[in-house]
């Protein structure tokens, strides 16, 4: 069982836009701890999306945006496409396990 | 550009060792915090290990006690040590640069295609 919980699954029409949610606690993201996300189809390798929260790294569309607040954070994906399908995983780090952690993941499917 | 590429996974019986190599290119290994992270068949990532510049290293509770992470700065490589190997460490194991943001948490931006370890009779 993850510190940090995800949405199992969300699903969206190409073109909309969709959230998926990280809650954690005190010990993590409450605590001030910054939040970041990652796309990762199988068999490949786990991709960076969203850095402190909110940030882009070089390369990624201006499609994917990050928030944070209290013991929780979101990311946003907005105009769906086909290549967005794959799961999404929130990372922080949680000061009462000393560890780095991540969300369970969510499948992310584009209808 | 930077390149990280595992190896040395495989099948192993429970209760044997395996160790991971992680061969870096594009950076020094040694100027950053490098990380070990898996994926169990049909469930999410799960960090594992973190080395720090200060050569300060951090495990999860599953593989504490167990696993060894450390670096070669002369080959530029990560090596992850499996020892004891329980059939729930079966999974693919990457590795990853990590990066500070602001002194308030670490990131991966970089990662392999990862290895898979089979712990089997």
């Amino acid at each position: 069982q993850s510190v940090l919980t995800q949405p199992p699954s969300v699903s969206g029409a190409p073109g909309q836009r969709v959230t998926i949610s990280c809650t954690g606690s005190s010990s993590n993201i409450g605590a001030g701890y910054d939040v970041h996300w990652y796309q990762h189809l199988l068999g490949t390798a786990p991709k960076l999306v969203i850095y402190g929260n909110s940030n882009r790294p070089s390369g990624v569309p201006d499609r994917f945006s990050g928030s944070k607040s209290g013991t929780s954070a979101s990311l946003a994906i907005s105009g769906l496409q086909a290549e967005d399908e794959a799961d999404y995983y929130c990372q922080s780090h949680d000061s009462r396990l000393s560890a780095w952690v991540f969300g369970g993941g969510t499948k992310l499917t584009v209808l | 550009e930077v390149q990280l590429v595992e190896s040395g996974g495989g099948l192993v019986q429970p209760g044997g060792s395996l160790r991971l190599s992680c061969a870096a290119s594009g950076f020094t290994v040694s100027r950053k915090y490098m990380t070990w992270a898996r994926q169990a068949p049909g469930k999410g990532l799960e960090w594992v290990s973190l080395i720090n510049r200060e050569d300060s290293t951090y495990y999860a509770d599953s593989v504490k006690g167990r696993f060894t992470i450390s670096r070669d700065n002369s080959k530029n490589t990560l090596y992850l040590q499996m020892n004891s190997l329980r059939a729930e460490d079966t999974g693919v194991y990457y590795c990853a640069r990590g990066t500070i943001y602001e002194s308030s948490g670490t990131y991966f931006d970089y990662w392999g295609q990862g290895t898979l370890v089979t712990v089997s009779a």
